[in-house]
Order: C-alpha cells, then structure tokens, then sequence
C-alpha cells in the first residue's frame, strides 16, 4: 500500500532562514502532491499542489519541488518569520477515488 | 462568505452514546471527506462521499456512519461501538474527485 513518510516531526530555525521540508513516498506513483499548512485546533489550509510533470512551483516565499524518481517532494519557506510557524502536511493523491493520503505533518517554529 | 461550517466546536460525551458531528458547506462542492486526527498522527480518513446519496467508507470507518442526504451536508455520526472516539475530527470538501481540499475548523470531541 501506498506510504507517505514526512522525515522530521520538528523543525526549529531562526527568522530570515529557509526552512526546508521533506516529504517522501512509496509503493506509489501519484499524479500530483499537495502541501497544506495546520495552526493548532484548526483546520488544514491548502498552500500548493504540484503534479507530476511539474519539476518545481512557487507562490509568492513558497517553493515546491517534485521529484518522481527520487520519490520526494521539498517544501521551501524563504526569509522565514515566526508567523511561518505551524504544522505543514504534505498529501498525496489516493487515485481513482480521488482521496488524498497525507503525511503526519512536520511542526516549523521559527524563532525571531 | 462561502466555506464549510462545523458544529459544534467542542464536544463532550458520555461513553455509550452515539453523537452526530454537523458538517455544512455552501461552496456548491459534490465530494465531501471526513476525517480524525490524533495527537502526532496524520489525517485519516473515515467516510466519504462523491455525490448525493452516495459514500463510500476510508481507511477507519468502523464504528461510525455518514449519510449524504443534501449537496451541503455530511453528518458524521460516531457509534458506541468506536472503540477510541477522543479525536479532532475534520470535515473538508473538493469540487470533484482529486484536486485541493476545503477543511472546516474542526470539532473536537471528547468521550468521558
């Protein structure tokens, strides 16, 4: 079955700083990724979706990047601030049902 | 102001009791997921629905039941039989099948 892993569960890096994420796959081939941002006690929010012939994206101090061979995508944040800090969640395409499969999430905190 | 609107945002139960979690949306979308997160874990998918009248269930259904009476609404009902029903539960929806996700902000609910 199709397995999502995002490599760390913390990440802690100081303002100005690019923070970068990592989400990585197996047992799957999906036709696109998404990456969505969680505040505590509230629901995801949808950044950027990326499919699968697309190398990179970007919006605004955001950068994703798409690697289907290496079965990774990276999540940029540029000039971090620590209004930046919060739980983001990469997700995949389920298929033909069209569900997504997300990650567990990895928790920025970014420090003034 | 179109969105997706979750009730009520806090949610205390007796254990036995069967509670019914409202999910309401107004951005004329056909499919409509359900999910729970646990503390450290990612989203999982409980039930989901495509179109009216029609579900299917995800990776956790047991234990609760949906139905998709309306276009605007995915009720979520959890069952005594849910063994472990202490979780934030999410409602989202998607124009159709795939594509980015609508998250409501979460009912959280809490079985004494």
């Amino acid at each position: 079955s199709q397995k999502i892993e995002q490599n760390s569960e913390a990440l802690n890096i100081q303002e100005g700083k690019t923070a970068t994420l990592t989400c990585n796959y197996t047992n799957y081939s999906p036709a696109y990724l998404q990456w969505y941002r969680q505040d505590p006690g509230r629901g995801p929010v949808f950044l950027l979706l990326i499919r699968e012939n697309e190398k990179e994206k970007r919006k605004e101090r955001l950068k994703v990047t798409f690697d289907t061979t290496l079965k990774q995508s990276l999540f940029h944040i540029t000039a971090s601030q620590p209004a930046d800090s919060a739980t983001y969640l990469c997700a995949l395409d389920g298929g033909s049902q069209g569900n997504l499969i997300f990650g567990k999430g990895t928790k920025l905190s970014v420090k003034p | 102001d179109g969105g997706i609107t979750q009730s009520p945002k806090y949610l205390f139960r007796k254990e036995g009791q069967n509670v019914t979690l409202s999910c309401e949306q107004n951005l004329n979308h056909d499919a409509m997921y359900w999910y729970r997160q646990d503390p450290g874990q990612g989203l999982r998918l409980i039930y989901y629905s495509q179109i009216v009248n029609d579900f299917q269930k995800g990776d956790i259904a047991e234990g609760y039941s949906v139905s998709r009476e309306k276009k605007e609404s995915f009720p979520l009902t959890v069952t005594s039989a849910q063994k472990n029903p202490t979780a934030f539960y999410l409602c989202a929806s998607s124009p159709g099948q795939g594509g980015r996700q609508f998250f409501g902000p979460g009912t959280r609910l809490t079985v004494l």
